[in-house]
């Protein structure tokens, strides 16, 4: 079975900081990967995802995130934090033979302080 | 705002009722998906629908059924309601097709059941 690990519940950086939440998986051959982003009250929303190719994908916002095969991670990263970045994340899995059937992580609330 | 649109946006029900959340997906996105959210069990994938065929379930309980029609909207059916079935369900669609398997959400629908 598939499966999608944030270790972290929280994390806190100050504004202007750089930022890393962490995403490990484990699923049966080759993985789509993908980071959502939560704000309050409000449904999710895609910032970037791997499929295949180059291990450092980007996607909006400034975001980024690092694919890296032995590890099973996909860390979510930016060089520079935002209070505006405040919100809660989401990793999420799929197996490349079942796209479809995606798992998310529990979420990583992020609070960036001014 | 991600062109998903789900009606309505909060139901409150009785125990033993059967309610339909209803899902419009993006212009051209030929897969749905339902999703639960709860602050115990996280995001849920329930099951996934593209053109109108199942393609893919998850924990999706056999109180609850779903369909997709041919004008691609999506609804979902919960049947003989319980208070654990209150949470956030989530509607979102995807292109589906080689390299776009990102998914988009909807605001949601609020379900609390008494």
């Amino acid at each position: 079975a598939q499966s999608v690990a944030q270790p972290e519940d929280q994390v806190n950086v100050a504004e202007g900081n750089p930022l890393t939440v962490k995403c490990t998986y484990s699923v049966s051959g080759n993985p789509y990967l993908f980071w959502y982003v939560q704000y309050p009250n409000r449904g999710l929303q895609f910032l970037l995802k791997y499929i295949t190719g180059d291990n450092l994908v980007k996607g909006s916002y400034g975001f980024e995130a690092e694919f890296n095969k032995s590890q099973t991670s996909f860390h979510l990263k930016k060089p520079s934090a935002l209070v505006s970045d405040s919100a809660l994340y989401f990793c999420a899995v799929s197996p490349k033979l079942n796209a479809g059937k995606s798992t998310f992580g529990d979420g990583t609330t992020l609070t960036v302080k001014p | 705002d991600s062109g998903v649109t789900q009606t309505p946006k909060h139901l409150i029900t009785a125990t033993g009722q059967r309610v339909t959340l209803r899902c419009s997906p993006r212009s051209g996105d030929l897969s749905v998906y339902w999703y639960q959210q709860s602050l115990d069990q996280g995001l849920q994938f329930l099951i996934q629908y593209y053109n109108g065929e199942e393609r893919a379930k998850g924990n999706i309980l056999e109180r609850f059924s779903a369909q997709q029609f041919p004008d691609l909207h999506s609804e979902l059916n919960l049947s003989s309601l319980e208070l654990g079935d209150s949470a956030l369900y989530f509607c979102a669609s995807s292109p589906w097709t080689s390299g776009s398997y990102e998914q988009y959400f909807g605001p949601g629908t609020r379900l609390t059941v008494t």
